[in-house]
């Protein structure tokens, strides 16, 4: 099974400011086969980024992926107050594992 | 609209059983892979089980494997996860997704359904 490991666990930053999470696979992901979700409390997932860095229908251009092999980064330009919220990575190239989570919090 | 609606969550008894439902409108079922993904109180995501479109290949989490059985029935839309000899661990709200097909994963989510697990 290949683990994923997301880091930092929460992450304080201002609206405005750039968010930059990371995520980083036991083994290398097949074919890049690497997605970020985003979660609100009490709400489902959201899927914003898959095969690493194509986003996902109607999600806004500052958020974008990029990474390949065993290390990967979700970036966040310029923070709106939407966006704080608990992001997932998750690989779908060997079965489907999930990260433990990165809090994005207000500062 | 895409619309996953779960239900048939509850409080069970460890050892119990329940089966929890997924019905799907706004697409056409019957071509798309199903999951049941969970997330226990507080905690991530978990990948739960798979099945193939035409109903014909399941897969399972190894904490599963054994207890818990997806199945699907396409005339109705709907999709089902049997989950039985519950644990306490097993307590989580579990949501069904749609994956999306060729490079696109899960693409889009039910709410959930909670199921508690407590004597």
């Amino acid at each position: 099974e290949i683990v994923l490991t997301q880091s930092p666990g929460t992450l304080s930053l201002s609206p405005g400011e750039r968010a930059t999470l990371s995520c980083r696979a036991s083994q290398s992901v097949s074919s890049n086969y690497l997605a970020w979700y985003q979660q609100k409390p009490g709400q489902a997932p959201r899927l914003l980024i898959f095969r690493a860095s194509t986003r996902a229908t109607g999600i806004p251009d500052r958020f974008s992926g990029s990474g390949s092999g065993t290390d990967f980064t979700l970036t966040i330009s310029r923070l709106e107050p939407e966006d704080f919220a608990v992001y997932y990575c998750q690989q779908y190239g060997n079965s489907l594992t999930f990260g433990g989570g990165t809090e994005v919090e207000i500062k | 609209e895409v619309q996953l609606v779960e239900s048939g969550g509850g409080l069970v008894q460890p050892g119990g059983s329940l089966r929890l439902s997924c019905a799907a409108s706004g697409f056409t079922f019957s071509t798309y892979a199903m999951y049941w993904v969970r997330q226990a109180p507080g905690k991530g995501l978990e990948y739960v089980s798979a099945i193939s479109n035409n109903g014909g290949s399941t897969y399972y989490a190894n904490s599963v494997r054994g207890r818990f059985t997806i199945s699907r029935d396409n005339s109705k839309k709907m999709l089902y996860l049997q989950v039985g000899t519950l644990r306490i661990e097993d307590m989580a709200v579990y949501y069904c997704a749609r994956e999306g097909g060729g490079v696109v994963p899960l693409d889009y989510w039910g709410q959930g359904t909670l199921v508690t697990v407590s004597s």
